[in-house]
């Protein structure tokens, strides 16, 4: 059990670009979930899939944000015409299955927008 | 809608001491309830979580919380702190209902004084 991977751990990027962040789950955990957390604040739920499919979306993923597990295995966050706003912590975590099963998080992405 | 207050954003104790992170939860459901924890550069790891039954749970590290529905607290205690429990700790919630997605408080931050 190797853990949740995350790459980069850090990215700095100007106003208006493009990044993907990548996240490895741990192997044969099929949920797989995208938070985000900023200074001072706990992590904020943005979505999560069961293997390949995406099955809830916060509304703090705006249209600028798309997440994809193509293959059930690992997972892209996009975040396209980035913003000042959307400099923080990026946190994956997978679980082995649904409901009350332990979420494994990895160590985050760190996001600094300038 | 569920939320979590974390009561208090830095606590600090001296070594020996007792540890008492307090925690408030709102749900209109059952909650389910947990504690996690997040040392420097790592990822949130979880400590411990009350489902249902007994209301007195035993963690990870000698950490314990007690569900106390009448006061809709879940603190976490600790009867002696070791200078290895400075962290970030987050009090979190989800119901049955939803049960894969996780609402964070915004965390507290535990010193330990030698």
């Amino acid at each position: 059990d190797t853990g949740v991977s995350q790459d980069p751990r850090h990215k700095i990027t100007k106003r208006g670009q493009n990044v993907t962040f990548r996240c490895d789950p741990i192997s044969e955990h099929n949920r797989l979930y995208w938070y985000r957390q900023t200074l001072g604040q706990g992590p904020e739920f943005l979505t999560y899939f069961q293997n390949e499919a995406q099955l809830e979306k916060s509304r703090l993923l705006s249209d600028r944000f798309s997440a994809e597990r193509p293959k059930g295995s690992f997972s892209t966050l996009e975040i396209q015409r980035t913003e000042q706003g959307d400099s923080a912590m990026y946190l994956c975590a997978s679980s082995r299955g649904g409901g009350l099963e332990t979420q494994y998080f990895g160590p985050g992405t760190r996001l600094l927008v300038l | 809608a569920q939320s979590v207050t974390q009561l208090g954003s830095h606590v600090s104790v001296s070594e020996g001491a007792l540890v008492l992170l307090r925690c408030n939860y709102s749900s209109s459901v059952p909650p389910y309830l947990f504690w996690y924890v997040q040392y420097p550069n790592q990822g949130l790891q979880l400590l411990l979580k009350y489902t249902t039954g007994a209301t007195l749970v035993k963690g990870i590290n000698g950490f314990e919380a007690e569900f106390k529905k009448s006061e809709t607290s879940f603190h976490l205690t600790k009867p002696s702190a070791h200078m290895s429990d400075a962290a970030e700790y987050f009090c979190a919630v989800s119901s049955y209902s939803s049960a894969s997605k996780i609402i964070f408080g915004s965390g507290t931050r535990l010193s330990i004084r030698p």
